[in-house]
């Protein structure tokens, strides 16, 4: 079955640093998503990516699909206390048979030292 | 709108036992699925459904079965519970199937013993 790899499964930072997490797939995507899950809670939707090469920002967001749509990352920029938690990418294959099933990474768990 | 709700928020139940696990939406969704959170293991995804009467097996289904009777209903039913059956279950819904974002319930955090 479809396999998405994300890395790395932890990351500390201090507050104010960068973070990136990324996905891989060994086989083209139709499309990604991107989801975050606080401590104790649940997912909750940040974006979808569609198209090759695309680049997407909120705020100090940054999201990228590769041009082979083969990957993505997620880039957080002078990250604050609130960005604690865990995300996850998600994602379909292109042109499969499984229509419905999306595939989560196995998420990053982002800490944030004040 | 509620959006997705779950019940119970919390269950324990001995190897053996079978139990419901309930999921609804109010949102009018077409697409609801199940999928179970274990530590660094991410969300697999357990069964999902594109419309009433219609479903099918995710990645991981075996010991769980479900029914969509109605678009706003989606329970998940657990056989014969196992310990290796103990996570966090989450419902979610969405207006289409995966190329639409999904909306996540609060979740049940499920202990066998």
């Amino acid at each position: 079955g479809q396999q998405v790899m994300q890395i790395p499964q932890y990351q500390h930072v201090q507050e104010g640093e960068d973070f990136t997490t990324y996905c891989n797939s060994s086989t083209t995507l139709s499309n990604i998503q991107w989801y975050k899950q606080r401590p104790g809670g649940h997912p909750v939707f940040l974006i979808q990516l569609v198209k090759s090469g695309e680049v997407k920002k909120q705020k100090r967001l940054t999201f990228q699909f590769g041009e082979a749509k083969k990957n993505s990352s997620l880039h957080i920029t002078a990250t604050q206390t609130t960005d604690v938690g865990t995300y996850f990418c998600a994602a379909r294959n292109a042109g499969g048979t499984s229509y419905g099933k999306l595939t989560f990474g196995q998420g990053t768990i982002l800490t944030v030292h004040p | 709108n509620a959006g997705v709700t779950q019940t119970p928020k919390f269950q324990v139940l001995k190897t053996g036992q079978s139990m419901t696990l309930q999921c609804a939406q109010d949102m009018n969704h077409e697409y609801m699925s199940w999928y179970r959170q274990d530590p660094g293991m991410g969300l697999r995804l357990i069964h999902y459904s594109v419309g009433a009467g219609i479903t099918d097996q995710g990645e991981v289904p075996n010991g769980y079965n479900v029914s969509r009777s109605t678009t706003e209903d989606f329970p998940l039913r657990l056989l014969s519970a196992a310990p290796s059956q103990t996570s966090v279950y989450f419902c979610a819904s969405s207006p289409g199937a995966a190329t639409y974002e999904q909306y996540f319930g609060p979740g049940t955090r499920l202990t066998v013993t």
